[in-house]
């Protein structure tokens, strides 16, 4: 079945520092793939996403890059800021339309000034 | 757009009571909605899918008796725990998906904390 993978966290660093949060996927045919963001107390937001290889996703500093080959799609941001303090969860949503979608755990990241 | 909201945010209730939660598509016409169960740290569970005016589709070992949904409108889905007790404490969220553009992202709702006492 379809599955995805995520780096442990937590993740703790400090303000300005470069963030990658490792995700890899397992699925059949060719599914988006997204990054959605928890903040402490709140639902889920979408980040990010991306529909097909190659594709780039980008928000709020953050971006992901849809690689096929290497079935990954890693949260990367240059600079990180305490207001980024939150649980990162990649998903993956095989075939679109009714298909549902499947959450990697989630990686803590907590940014200290 | 694709603003999804829950009533209430915040729910304690007695053992032995029924709970309901609503989750609303403010901005869109949701045909298909999701409910997801989330425990401390972990990741999302999910319970059930349900399509407007049919029946939802639950998922293994969530008890269809204990989690009543109702997708009654293409704005409106409903989750009601009934019964409930201490174990059905954890923090529920829905999420919905529309149709056309809007198809191949869920868009979450903030979430309902229900606390069993």
């Amino acid at each position: 079945g379809d599955s995805v993978t995520q780096m442990e966290g937590p993740v703790t660093l400090s303000e300005e520092a470069f963030l990658t949060i490792n995700c890899t996927y397992t699925a059949t045919g060719y599914p988006s793939l997204f990054w959605y963001v928890q903040y402490p107390g709140e639902g889920l937001q979408l980040l990010l996403k991306a529909t097909k290889a190659d594709d780039k996703g980008s928000n709020k500093g953050f971006e992901a890059t849809y690689r096929k080959e290497t079935t990954s799609f890693h949260l990367e941001k240059g600079s990180v800021q305490v207001s980024d303090s939150a649980v990162y969860f990649c998903a993956l949503s095989a075939g679109g339309g009714y298909q549902k979608v499947t959450f990697g755990t989630g990686t803590k990241l907590q940014v200290i000034p | 757009g694709a603003v999804v909201s829950q009533h209430p945010s915040r729910v304690i209730c007695k053992s032995g009571t029924s709970v309901k939660i609503e989750c609303r598509s403010l901005d869109f016409q949701a045909t298909t909605m999701f409910w997801y169960r989330q425990f401390p740290k972990q990741s999302l569970m999910l319970m059930a899918t349900s399509n407007e005016g049919s029946k939802a589709t639950y998922e293994q070992g969530v008890e269809k008796d204990k989690f009543l949904i109702n997708h009654a409108s293409l704005t409106l889905s409903t989750l009601t725990v009934t019964s409930a007790h201490p174990e059905d404490s954890s923090f529920y969220i829905c999420s919905a998906r529309g149709s056309g553009r809007l198809q191949e992202t869920q868009y979450f709702g903030p979430g309902t904390r229900l606390l069993v006492l």
